[in-house]
């Protein structure tokens, strides 16, 4: 079966800080892997996904197949980065379900 | 600009109740999803619906059933609530049949009491 693991329920850093958001995966095909984030009292929406390749809000994230993992990083990391953030993954043999991590809760302090 | 929207943002119900739980999108979207949200475990998938009267077990469908007779709505019911029903409720659509692995948009979420 597969699974996604986010080893950090919580991050604490200051303004201006990197971050990094750790998530692996156990997967052993070619899956797709997305980070979801809820700000506070707004709905779940997506960050980012890997085969689109792009920065959003500074973050970026990077496919490990060797490692399977999808680190989500940001080199400075600002006060509104402050969220829950879900890594989730896609495979064909799931029949493309999303599958979700147990969520990171970032906390950004100036 | 999809929409998704969900009937209550609240409820409490007493043990052993029926609940209904609405979604609706306004997008027509093929898929729509039913998750539970609970702290450090995540999102998990109950239910989901391909197309209307489709629907397919998720990964935790005990206790729940769902109904889906129009494209835009998919309910979600728990035909006898229990306490370790008590959670947060979100309710999902993308595009497209074979398109499940396209983003997701989410409703805000109810957050149901069993008591």
């Amino acid at each position: 079966a597969q699974r996604v693991t986010q080893p950090e329920k919580l991050l604490s850093v200051f303004k201006g800080a990197p971050v990094e958001l750790k998530c692996n995966y156990s997967y052993s095909g070619s899956p797709e892997l997305f980070w979801y984030v809820q700000y506070s009292r707004q709905r779940l929406q997506l960050l980012l996904r890997h085969i689109s390749r792009e920065s959003i809000k500074g973050f970026t994230a990077d496919l490990n197949k060797g490692e399977t993992s999808f680190h989500l990083k940001k080199p400075f990391a600002q006060e509104e980065d402050s969220a829950m953030y879900y890594c989730a993954l896609s495979t064909e043999a799931a029949g493309n379900k999303l599958t979700f991590g147990g969520g990171t809760r970032v906390l950004v302090k100036p | 600009d999809v929409k998704v929207t969900q009937s209550s943002r609240y409820l409490v119900k007493r043990t052993g109740e029926k609940v209904f739980l609405e979604c609706v999108q306004d997008m027509d979207h093929e898929n729509m999803f039913w998750y539970r949200q609970d702290p450090g475990l995540g999102l998990r998938l109950i239910y989901f619906s391909y197309d209307v009267k489709m629907k397919e077990k998720g990964d935790i469908p005990e206790g729940y059933s769902v109904s889906r007779e129009k494209k835009e709505r998919f309910s979600l019911i728990l035909e006898s609530a229990s306490t370790n029903q008590t959670s947060m409720y979100l309710c999902a659509s993308n595009p497209g049949a074979g398109e499940l692995h396209c983003e997701q948009y989410f409703g805000p979420g109810t957050r149901l009491t069993v008591t």
